[in-house]
């Protein structure tokens, strides 16, 4: 089974503080998401990456950035936290260069910005 | 702009009948769309595919169907059980690697 992990499921932060996010996923995929999930807002996609060292803004990208530099690992960072950024974050991978793909999430990190 | 809508309204239904849940769409014109599962505090998993070249896909008592010309999917739960109850997705291709989600329609089977 692909199994996708994050690196924490509950963090606590303060405004203006640099922010990780670390996904990990296990199976060889070169796709790798991360969203934002917010109530009544659904996913909403803030980068993409589909192979190391690539990435593609989202829908939201402003206020965060990405890095790859492992095919197995994605990570999200938060510049300067603000507590609009107070959100669940799910980071998400698929196997293969076409966009048909299902996606594996992983279980999600609850971050609060204080 | 694109937009995908699912009931926000949760439903509720008896052990045993059939979940229909709604899936509409404007502005876009997705080659497939998806169909995702979420329990409280966990990821979605995937549940079903379905290309617009297909009218319905059927996995054991889940089915989807995909009108292209209504711009709606329907996504059925036949003999339903407690242990289906949960927030189900709706996920639409956008071009390139981008899937769009809705907010999602949560589910509620009582025994």
């Amino acid at each position: 089974d692909v199994k996708v992990t994050q690196s924490s499921r509950y963090l606590v932060k303060r405004t203006g503080e640099k922010v990780f996010l670390e996904c990990v996923q296990d199976m060889d995929h070169e796709n790798m998401f991360w969203y934002r999930q917010d109530p009544g807002l659904g996913l909403r996609l803030i980068y993409f990456s589909y192979d190391v060292k690539m990435k593609e803004k989202g829908d939201i990208p402003e206020g965060y950035s990405v890095s790859r530099e492992k095919k197995e690992r994605f990570s999200l960072i938060l510049e300067s936290a603000s507590t609009n950024q107070t959100s669940m974050y799910l980071c998400a991978s698929s196997l293969g260069t076409s966009g048909d793909n299902e996606q594996f999430f992983g279980p999600g990190t609850r971050l609060t910005v204080l | 702009s694109q937009k995908i809508e699912q009931n926000s309204e949760a439903l509720n239904i008896q052990e045993g009948k059939t979940a229909t849940l709604t899936c509409n769409y404007t502005n876009y014109s997705p080659a497939y769309l998806q169909w995702y599962r979420q329990d409280p505090g966990r990821g979605p998993v995937f549940l079903l595919l379905i290309r617009e070249n297909e009218k319905e896909k059927r996995k054991e008592r889940l089915k989807v169907t995909f009108d292209t010309t209504l711009k709606q999917s329907l996504f059925h739960i036949t003999a339903s059980q407690p242990a289906d109850s949960a927030t189900y997705l709706c996920a639409l291709e956008a071009g390139g690697f981008k899937t769009i989600f809705g907010a999602g329609t949560r589910l509620f089977v009582k025994a």
